[in-house]
Formats: structure tokens, C-alpha cells, sequence
């Protein structure tokens, strides 16, 4: 299995610009989830999305950023217009999520995209 | 959630035993704990995960008292490479959510 994808691995913008992040899950995982980490903030859990429909996105900053999940093969978060302060690393991850039971599962995260807004 | 709190930094020597321990206070009847490890420019990995005792997997142990406050993840002999980050995690479902909220992680500097 190639774990999650993640593209681009790089990203240099400048502010005003969309940026456009994009990621594969593991195939057969059904919860996808998006973070953002910086210096400051540390990981933060922007969304996350079961079977394909967005579950919680009060982790969203502001409306600059959406995030999307056509398929269970695919999700974009978008950021638009991106500002300097935009700039981190985003991750997303996945994770099989179990069918009832009070546990979460494990996360599978890629290996992140690194957002430089000018 | 409940909030958790771990040592910002933590040194050792290769061949030690590394206990990093967390504290979640306000943990709740159905959280579980789990332990992630991250290092510089990759994402977090799952290390183990618990409810109470003892859990043992190849790579880890954790240590959960009765009450359920805290919890230890244990790395037996560290060398060189288990230099990361490591994250305290507790949480559970929460009606149709699963979350995770990473704290700010113990930085675990391990020296030849």
C-alpha cells in the first residue's frame, strides 16, 4: 500500500493566490481527515470527513478555507485568497473507522504539504 | 476532550529506558489514549493505544493506573533514532465524531 498521498509536497505562492492541496487515502479507509501544523499552533485539526461527507469543520479557520471530498478517493482543501499567515504544513490523514464501539482508530497521515505564502 | 499535559522536552542516552508521562485529569469514561510519534517533516505516527492496565506492542509499552489520570509510554533501550516528537492523546467518539486533539508533545532527545 502507498499510504496517503499528498500533492503538491511543496507549494510557494503569493498572497491573493488560490492554493489548492490534495490527498489520497488509503484505500478502504473511510474517515479522512485535514491538519494544519505550525511553530506556533502546533496540530490542529482543520476537518474531517466520513464517508465522504464533511462530519466537523469548526477547526476550519476562517472562509478563506474549504475542503471538499467528491469520492472516497480523493479530497482538496483550498485556500482562497491565501495570506502569509496561511503558511504551514498541512497533513492529511485517514483512518477505517470502526462500526460502533467507543474507540477511534488509528491515523494514517501522509506526508504533509509544506504551504509558503509570500 | 479532555486536555492533556506532558513535559515540553525530555533527554536521554542510547540503550535507556524513556518514560514520557501525560496527564489528562478530566479524561472521560469512554476516552481511550494513544501515543503518537512524529518526526521532523513527516507526519505523526500511530504508536500504541489504551484504555487501562497495561498495553505491550513491539515497539512500546503504556502504563495506565486505575483512576485513569494519567498514563506512561515507556520505550524500552532508545537508540539514536527514536528522536521525535511524542504526542498524549485521549479521546473518543463523541456522538458521530471521532477527534484528536494533539497537545504540544514531549520532544524526546536521545544522545550517543
Amino acid at each position: 500500500d502507498a499510504g496517503v498521498i499528498q500533492s503538491p509536497r511543496h507549494e510557494v505562492t503569493e498572497m491573493g493566490q488560490e492554493v489548492t492541496l490534495r490527498c489520497k487515502p488509503i484505500s478502504g479507509h473511510n474517515s479522512l481527515f485535514w491538519y494544519r501544523q505550525t511553530m506556533m499552533r502546533g496540530l490542529e485539526l482543520l476537518i474531517y470527513f466520513n464517508n465522504n461527507v464533511p462530519i466537523d469543520d469548526s477547526g476550519m479557520p476562517e472562509d478563506r478555507f474549504s475542503a471538499k471530498m467528491p469520492n472516497a478517493s480523493f479530497s482538496t482543501l483550498k485556500i482562497q485568497p491565501s495570506e502569509p499567515r496561511d503558511s504551514a504544513v498541512y497533513f492529511c490523514a485517514s483512518s477505517l473507522r470502526a462500526l460502533g464501539g467507543a474507540t477511534f482508530n488509528e491515523q494514517f497521515f501522509g506526508p504533509g504539504t509544506r504551504l509558503t505564502v509570500l | 476532550l479532555a486536555k492533556t499535559t506532558q513535559p515540553i522536552s525530555m533527554d536521554s542516552y542510547e540503550g535507556q529506558e524513556v518514560n514520557i508521562t501525560c496527564s489528562h485529569n478530566n479524561i472521560a469514561t469512554n476516552d481511550y489514549i494513544t501515543w503518537y510519534q512524529q518526526f521532523p517533516s513527516q507526519g505523526p505516527r500511530f504508536i500504541i493505544q489504551g484504555y487501562k492496565t497495561k498495553v505491550t506492542n513491539e515497539v512500546a509499552s503504556l502504563f495506565i493506573p486505575a483512576d485513569r489520570k494519567s498514563s506512561t509510554l515507556s520505550l524500552p533501550r532508545v537508540s539514536l533514532s527514536d528522536t521525535a516528537v511524542y504526542y498524549c492523546l485521549v479521546g473518543g467518539r463523541m456522538d458521530s465524531s471521532y477527534k484528536l486533539i494533539f497537545g504540544s508533545g514531549t520532544r524526546l532527545l536521545v544522545r550517543p
